[in-house]
């Protein structure tokens, strides 16, 4: 079975721009939530789909936004980019409620 | 709010020994809480998960306890290997629909040989 499928690995953008992050969830996996990594911070929750609905979100700004279709697949958008934007997002998908996260290996992203 | 604290932030133990890392949660609804290893440039893996109905969970070398009164759970890992090197999190589901989770800021354990 193929695990969760994050693209691009990496991406290095400037301030000002914006920028669009994929993530494939196994096969079967309705559930697709976001969590951004920075060595300071470690896991910060961004927020969680399910059948394309976000059911919960973290506390972000509303620059981060995302969704997910039909088949699962989410995406997230980060605009207008912040230096402290750079830190490594992941992906990770479950069956739904209170059953395991199964991580991608996540976008690294550096704002310059 | 909803918060996880996690202690120790780094700790280091003899090859053979046990470890120990602590969790507490705030939020009373939590009924899912997952232990997660990461080692360098890798992704998070769970290694151990427990359901608030359950007090204590065992896998080989790892067990999780719970205590839901108090607000805490810990991960206990026993004759420790240098490949239990990595970081450690723990996490807790939010709300009673438990599709929120949320993580400890890690413990990194060194295992000295």
């Amino acid at each position: 079975k193929a695990g969760v499928t994050q693209t691009p690995r990496y991406l290095i953008k400037t301030r000002g721009q914006q920028v669009t992050l994929s993530c494939s969830p196994i096969s079967g996996h309705r559930s697709v939530s976001w969590y951004q990594q920075t060595p300071g911070q470690g896991l910060q929750f961004l927020f969680e789909y399910f059948s394309e609905t976000q059911r919960n979100k973290g506390n972000f700004p509303g620059r981060f936004s995302g969704r997910q279709f039909s088949n699962s697949r989410s995406e997230m958008n980060v605009s207008t980019l912040e230096l402290g934007d750079s830190a490594l997002y992941l992906c990770a998908s479950s069956r739904g409620e209170n059953s395991p996260l199964h991580f991608g290996n996540g976008t690294r992203l550096t704002v310059t | 709010g909803e918060n996880v604290e996690q202690h120790p932030s780094t700790l280091s133990v003899q090859e053979g020994d046990s470890a120990v890392i602590k969790c507490t949660y705030s939020d009373s609804a939590s009924n899912y809480f997952p232990w997660y290893k990461q080692e360098l440039g890798k992704r998070p893996q769970l290694i151990i998960d427990i359901r608030s109905n359950v007090g204590e969970k065992k896998d080989q070398r790892i067990a999780v306890t719970l205590n839901k009164t108090a607000k805490h759970f810990s991960l206990h890992i026993t004759e420790t290997q240098p490949e239990d090197s990595a970081v450690y999190f723990c996490a807790a589901s939010i709300g009673s629909s438990a599709s929120k989770i949320i993580f400890g800021s890690g413990t990194r354990l060194s295992i000295r040989p």
